[in-house]
Formats: structure tokens, C-alpha cells, sequence
């Protein structure tokens, strides 16, 4: 089965900054990538994805990037904001079932 | 996106006792999904809850100890069966979109003494 593992664990960035999270996945029937934002108590929240046909796809502040010859893919969060502060999950979704996997997940904390 | 509710929202339960959490979407939804949300860590999928016919459960899980019903194409349950300390967690339903995206219900924090 797929395999996603996420780094790194733990980013703490200054307010203003950027910010990075990489997942690799392991099956290359993987076509969907979401990106999930959970904020303490609060429930997954899809914030952006991308799928295998495009490279790169941009919301405002929060880029994804794909490269499918080597696997991963990345979140890029751009001026950093204190409420950009949550656990962020990239998944997986290989084309030849229904399930998601989901990489461990990255705490950020952005520093005011 | 879908709206979707689950209740109860949080409950504390006695050990060997069962609790049935309910998961309503506002809209009729193909795909439902039960997910497990241990403390600090990622989401696991317990099953997929199937409209007419038994659910498909994930490696580790069984039907015996987590039972799902799926009576229409907006409702779905999970009961956790003779509970222990072990199945303290956040349990999340979730609904698949037209696009093969997931969306979450708020969940349901279980804890067992």
C-alpha cells in the first residue's frame, strides 16, 4: 500500500517568514494530493491540493508544489502569520482505491 | 462543501459500555468515512461506511468491536463496543466530494475510564 511520510515534525518560523513541509508517498498511482490545516480542538480543514496532471498550484499565501519522478510534494506558506499556527497534513490518494493516506503531520508554530 | 454534523460532540464513558457516535451530512454523499484520531497523532481509517451494504474496515479494525450502519446517503453511525482506555480518542466521520476530496465532521472526543 501507499506510504507518506511528512517532515519535518515540529517548525517553528518568525512571523513574516516562510514556511516548508515536505511529504513523500511511495505508490505511483497516486493522482490527488490534499493538504488538511487542524487547529487545536478544531477538525481537519482541507486548505489546498493538487493533482498529478499539474506541477504547482498557488492560493494567495499557501503554494503546493508536485514533482511526481520523485515523489513529493510541498507546502509552501508564505508571510507567515500567527494564526497560520495548527497541524498540517499532506495525503495521498492513489487512483486504484478510496482511501487517503495521510503523512504524521507538521506542528507550526509562527512566532509574533 | 458539505455541511456536517456529528453528535454527540464529547463523552466520557465507563469501560466494557458502548457509545454510538452519529455522523449527518446535509446532502446525499456516495462515500462516508470513519476515521480515529489518537492524541498528537495522525488520522487513521477505521472503515468506509457503505449505503445498503456492510462496510469495509482497514487492517486492525473489525466489525465486532466497531459496528457501522449506513441506513441512507446522508447518515451514518460508528459504535465503539466494550470500551477501554485504549479507544480514547477523536473519532471523525468524513465525506467524500465529486473531486476525490475529503471533508470532515467536527468530531466526537471520546474518553473511557
Amino acid at each position: 500500500g501507499e506510504n507518506v511520510e511528512q517532515h519535518p515534525s515540529t517548525l517553528s518560523v518568525q512571523e513574516g517568514d516562510s514556511a516548508v513541509i515536505k511529504c513523500t508517498y511511495s505508490d505511483s498511482a497516486s493522482n490527488y494530493f490534499p493538504w488538511y490545516k487542524q487547529e487545536l480542538g478544531k477538525r481537519p480543514q482541507l486548505i489546498i491540493d493538487i493533482r498529478s496532471n499539474v506541477g504547482e498550484k498557488k492560493d494567495q499565501r499557501i503554494a503546493v508544489t508536485l514533482n511526481k519522478t520523485a515523489k513529493h510534494f510541498s507546502l509552501h506558506i508564505t508571510e507567515t502569520q500567527p494564526e497560520d499556527s495548527a497541524v498540517y497534513f499532506c495525503a495521498a490518494y492513489p487512483n486504484t482505491g478510496n482511501q487517503f493516506y495521510f503523512g504524521t503531520g507538521t506542528s507550526l508554530t509562527v512566532i509574533p | 462543501s458539505a455541511v456536517i454534523s456529528q453528535k454527540p460532540s464529547r463523552d466520557i464513558c465507563q469501560r466494557g459500555t458502548s457509545l454510538t457516535i452519529q455522523c449527518q451530512v446535509d446532502s446525499q454523499v456516495t462515500m462516508m468515512f470513519w476515521y480515529r484520531q489518537q492524541p498528537g497523532q495522525s488520522l487513521t481509517l477505521i472503515a468506509t461506511a457503505n449505503q445498503g451494504s456492510e462496510a469495509t474496515y482497514e487492517s486492525g479494525f473489525v466489525i465486532d468491536k466497531f459496528p457501522i450502519s449506513r441506513p441512507n446517503l446522508t447518515f451514518s453511525t460508528l459504535t465503539v463496543s466494550n470500551m477501554s482506555p485504549e479507544d480514547s480518542s477523536i473519532y471523525l466521520c468524513s465525506v467524500a466530494g465529486t473531486g476525490n476530496e475529503q471533508f470532515f465532521g467536527p468530531g466526537t472526543r471520546l474518553t473511557v475510564l
